[in-house]
């Protein structure tokens, strides 16, 4: 069974502060994936990773970075935690290529940043 | 632009009824369209994936159908349970290479089952 796990279901964090959030995945997957979701916008891609150490930027990296070391890990940054950085974050991962089509994803992280 | 619309936005049905909720996409390129059911405070998790050529796919009690021709897609849900509440998303892929990159998501419809 495939398994993406995300770090905290739920932080509260402080303006300012520098945010991780972190996200595993056990099926041995090239491509992993940062998203938000909000309400009205659906979700929308950070930071999208197909590989160890490399890293693309999606539709709203700005105030984000991101680290894969390991292939099963990929860390989502915050910098410096702003209000509108409040969300919830998602984690996905998937096989590349034609094999890609099946999308797993984690449970979630509810970020408020106060 | 690449969009993708859901409707309705929220839907409250009985429990053992049916329902079909509806999506219409402009993506361009199209390489395949898929429906996630999201749990509230849960992450998405995927019922149908359907590229071009098919046109219908089944998972349980869930029936999609495409039409790649006048751009829409339906989602049925067949004698309803209460563990059908949920949001229901569509997402269209505009990369015929995979990886996921391009995916176009709509905004889901709110769906609540009854007793």
């Amino acid at each position: 069974d495939v398994k993406v796990t995300q770090s905290s279901r739920y932080l509260v964090k402080r303006t300012g502060e520098k945010v991780f959030l972190e996200c595993v995945q056990d099926m041995d997957h090239e491509n992993m994936f940062w998203y938000r979701q909000d309400p009205g916008l659906g979700l929308r891609l950070i930071y999208f990773s197909y590989d160890v150490k490399m890293k693309e930027k999606g539709d709203i990296p700005e105030g984000y970075s991101v680290s894969r070391e390991k292939k099963e890990r990929f860390s989502l940054i915050l910098e410096s935690a702003s209000t509108n950085q409040t969300s919830m974050y998602l984690c996905a991962s998937s096989f590349p290529g034609q094999s890609s089509y099946e999308q797993y994803f984690g449970p979630g992280t509810r970020l408020t940043v106060t | 632009k690449n969009q993708v619309e859901q409707s309705p936005q929220s839907l409250i049905i009985l429990e053992g009824k049916n329902c079909t909720l509806q999506c219409n996409y402009t993506v361009s390129p199209f390489s395949n369209l898929r429906w996630y059911k999201q749990d509230t405070g849960r992450g998405p998790v995927s019922l149908t994936i359907m590229t071009f050529s098919e046109n219908t796919k089944s998972n349980g009690r869930y029936t999609a159908t495409l039409d790649a021709d006048t751009k829409q897609s339906s989602l049925h849900i067949t004698a309803s349970q209460l563990s059908d509440s949920a949001s229901y998303i569509c997402v269209v892929s505009g990369d015929g290479a995979g990886n996921n990159r391009k995916l176009i998501w709509g905004l889901g419809t709110s769906l609540a089952v009854n007793p």
